[in-house]
């Protein structure tokens, strides 16, 4: 069993839906990140959370440590969010998502 | 936040042969992180680089196979060697922010090695 699983692994949105990927993780945590991979393999750091929520434009992330729980959501998407969107983790070591992709139809 | 610039940005290797990867970073960083993600998969540390000293190695990856280089605060190579197709990754280098580990991490630009 991976230490983070996301859900779902592949989405496809129209233009303008409100999307919501989803991260859980079985370790203790000390930051979880959202990260995200365009086609070329480059990799992005969205967001660090060890709380609560974050805003950055149209993306938002919140995290439940609770529960054990993160979720990106991108509200108003278009097709540059074509992405894969990574969670990872880290507590003891830093644990990866196997990724979300995300196609947004025009 | 850091920048990182990560050469070559892709390449085409024959087997048996050995390829260099570069990652120049814009600040000086104590921990540098080299990242292998095969087709499909999630990313996975390979190692990690610290200047002055051996590089860290995961379970699974060895220093005959992926030699690291860390001269100074803001340079580090990672070698792969002897290429075999199961090689065939996207390599990707990686920075903590200010302040260690829990501060953000910035992520080189990746080499997509297709081995043949």
């Amino acid at each position: 069993k991976n230490e983070v699983e996301q859900s779902p692994q592949n989405l496809t949105a129209q233009e303008g839906e409100f999307i919501t990927i989803n991260c859980s993780y079985s370790v203790g945590i000390s930051a979880l990140h959202w990260l995200q991979q365009h086609p070329g393999g480059g990799i992005v750091s969205l967001f660090m959370l060890s709380s609560g929520k974050k805003k950055h434009g149209r993306l938002i992330a919140t995290i439940n440590i609770q529960e054990k729980h993160s979720s990106l959501h991108i509200t108003a998407s278009h097709p540059r969010d074509s992405a894969v969107y990574i969670c990872a983790v880290t507590g003891n070591q830093f644990y990866f998502g196997t990724g979300t992709s995300l196609t947004v139809i025009p | 936040s850091a920048v990182i610039s990560q050469k070559p940005s892709r390449d085409i290797c024959q087997r048996g042969t050995s390829l260099t990867i570069q990652c120049q970073v814009d600040s000086q960083v104590t921990m540098m992180f080299w990242y292998r993600q095969q087709p499909g998969q999630s990313l996975t540390l390979i190692a990690t680089a610290n200047q002055g000293s051996e590089a860290t190695y995961e379970s699974g990856f060895v220093i005959d196979k992926f030699p690291i280089s860390r001269p100074n605060l803001t340079f580090s190579t990672l070698t792969v060697s002897n290429m075999s197709p199961e090689d065939s990754s996207i390599y990707l280098c990686s920075v903590a922010g200010t302040g260690g580990s829990n501060y953000g991490y910035t992520f080189g630009s990746g080499t997509r090695l297709t081995v043949v």
